[in-house]
Parts: C-alpha cells; structure tokens; sequence
C-alpha cells in the first residue's frame, strides 16, 4: 500500500525558475490538497481538488497551479519561484463525504530551497 | 477565514510529567482533529472528535471538543521520550471536504 506519493522529496531552484511537485494516491480518493508547512504558522492549505477536472485556491494559492486530469495524480506548479516559496509541501488525500470530519492521508512531504 | 490557536507553541518537559495542548478558536467547527508529525514525515491523524463535550481516550492521550465545539485540548498523562514531536489541531467545518485549517503546532520534547 503506497498510500501518497511525493515527489522530489528534495529541491532547490533559482528565482525564476519553474518546477512540479509530483503527487500521486493510490487509494481512490475523490479529495486531494496540497499544504505548505512553515515554521509556527502549521499548515496552509494552497489549492484543493473534490475530483477529476475539479480544482479551486485555498488560503495561499498565489504563484501556484494545479491541475486534476485523473483521480490519481495531482501536480503542484511553481511557475516563476520565489524565496518565499522555500517551504515543506505536503499533498494530502481523502474520501470525499462531505461531512467535514474528513480524514486527510498525508505524502512524506517535499522540501523545496528556492535560491 | 476560521482560524485556530494553538497554545503552547513549544513544551519540553521531563519523562513522567503531565501536560496540555490547547487549541481555540472564535469558529464553530463539525469537526476537531489532532495529527502527530515526525521530522521527515507527514502528519499522521491521532483522534477525531465530532460531538461537542466529546472525550476520546488513546492509551494516555485524553482528547476533548468543547462544548460549543470552537475548542479542543490534548493531555498526555505521564509522558514519555516516544511522545516527542510535533502535535498539529485541526478544524473541518461544514462539507468541507479535507479543506482542514490547522493550528499553528506545539513541538514536544520529553526528556528521559
């Protein structure tokens, strides 16, 4: 059971520079997100999926894309990086009941040093 | 935008001491839950708590939702070494999905 899949688990970039966070669940999952985590400020939810083709912006969304064109996969783009997009990023699954006591299944994280 | 406090940010204690995490919010949440983070490691969920006044007990965790539902505390009676690491709060609201809003954190240590 690989559960959720990150990668790079390590990264770093120049200003300027573009790059994807790979995520991928294998437990059919309709939910997926991603987070970044900073240092006394827990997790920031970037953007979200309720489903294939279905995306929208969380609480930090600025200079980052997503796409959702399988229930499986769920990429993180950087287009033009930043030094304030240094972070850890974490993408996460659920099902999707809607109930709002979901239980979020976590990847091992992505560690991203933007220069 | 809901957000949560989470109280205290840092706790370093020694082996066999008692402690409380405090999470509180001016937001009503359905949902409470507390997820334990290991360096390297994503956080992996403890206990979820749904019914306002709600107590769930995992070996020498003690969990609590007030009952208003806007707050939550964790205990851990007698801690241990294998205790340490970063306790996460965090607050579903309505169908939220997995759209949680998380606490800010509290990094335990426990000393041997």
């Amino acid at each position: 059971n690989a559960g959720v899949t990150q990668t790079p688990k390590f990264q770093v970039l120049k200003t300027g520079q573009s790059m994807t966070l790979q995520c991928a669940q294998d437990m059919n999952h309709e939910y997926m997100s991603w987070y970044r985590q900073d240092p006394g400020m827990g997790l920031r939810l970037i953007h979200y999926s309720v489903g294939a083709g279905i995306t929208d912006q969380g609480e930090v969304p600025n200079g980052y894309n997503v796409s959702r064109s399988t229930t499986e996969d769920f990429p993180l783009r950087l287009l033009s990086a930043a030094p304030s997009q240094t972070s850890v990023y974490f993408c996460a699954s659920s099902i999707g009941t809607g109930t709002g006591a979901n239980v979020l299944t976590f990847g091992a994280g992505s560690r991203l040093t933007v220069l | 935008t809901q957000l949560l406090e989470q109280s205290p940010q840092f706790l370093s204690i020694q082996e066999g001491e008692n402690l409380t995490v405090y999470c509180n919010s001016s937001s009503v949440f359905s949902s409470l839950q507390w997820y334990r983070q290991e360096p390297g490691e994503g956080p992996v969920l403890l206990v979820t708590v749904v019914t306002g006044g709600e107590v769930k007990k995992l070996k020498r965790l003690t969990f609590q939702f007030g009952d208003a539902r806007k707050d939550s505390s964790l205990h851990i009676t007698a801690a241990q070494p294998g205790d340490t690491g970063l306790y996460l709060c965090a607050g579903g609201a309505g169908t939220s999905y997995g759209k949680l809003t998380f606490g800010q954190g509290t990094i335990l240590t426990v000393h041997p």
